[in-house]
């Protein structure tokens, strides 16, 4: 299995500031014939389902606010909220679709205001 | 716009099995992708159960693969997730999903919990 790990575990940022979440996966997500990270982000506010933000590493799903990007490869990957709003106030996961179908997704990283 | 409702009993006794069914609307099961199920028990992250892909193949957790079958009905239109044997540990909110042919999961349905108690 690919082991997802996200930093940190929570975070509290300001309004209007940046917010930066971590993932590292314990092996490649890189696919060398397509040059394509398998990589995604989703939110989950309380009492929904997850909602899908990113995939591709870096593709912004239809709809979803351009203050959400992801960037990174290989390992290494990073969901960044340029301007926090008090609507983002969520739990975010990673998850690695490498091995597709089947999939692991990181502890996630809860989100707060400060 | 894609659809999917999740729907079974909230109460299942230990040693028992699990059965929830996925009820998809707005998109024929059978004209393509993966169609999953994902759990999260109370407070915690997310567990990828298994898939089935519209042909029928099917894909399992190997933690969960001993006691997992996942299937489509397509005269109905809906998946269904059976999981035997079940323990406490095995009480979460249960979603069902759509798989696009990358991976990552586009729709979900809104989730039922099962609590496992006697």
């Amino acid at each position: 299995d690919i082991v997802m790990t996200q930093s940190p575990d929570s975070l509290a940022v300001s309004l209007g500031e940046r917010a930066t979440i971590n993932c590292k996966s314990s092996q490649t997500v890189l696919y060398g014939s397509n040059n394509k990270n398998y990589l995604a982000w989703y939110q989950q506010k309380p009492g929904q389902p997850p909602k899908l933000l990113i995939y591709w590493a870096s593709t912004r799903e239809s709809g979803v606010p351009d203050r959400f990007s992801g960037s990174g490869s290989g390992t290494d990957f990073t969901l960044t909220i340029s301007s926090l709003q008090a609507e983002d106030v969520a739990v975010y996961y990673c998850q690695q679709y490498y091995t597709t179908p089947s999939i692991t997704f990181g502890q996630g990283t809860r989100l707060e205001i400060k | 716009q894609v659809q999917l409702q999740e729907s079974g009993p909230g109460l299942v006794k230990p040693s028992e099995t699990l059965s929830l069914t996925c009820a998809v609307s707005a998109y024929s099961i059978s004209s393509g992708y993966y169609w999953g199920w994902i759990r999260q028990p109370p407070g915690k992250g997310l567990e990828w159960i298994g898939s089935i892909y519209h042909s029928g193949s099917t894909y399992y957790n190997p933690s969960l693969k001993s006691r997992v079958t996942v299937s489509v009905d397509t005269s109905k239109n809906q998946l269904s997730l059976k999981l035997t044997s079940v323990t406490a540990a095995d009480t979460a909110v249960y979603y069902c999903g759509r798989q696009r042919d990358g991976g990552w999961y586009d729709y979900w349905g809104q989730g039922t919990l099962v609590t496992v108690s006697s």
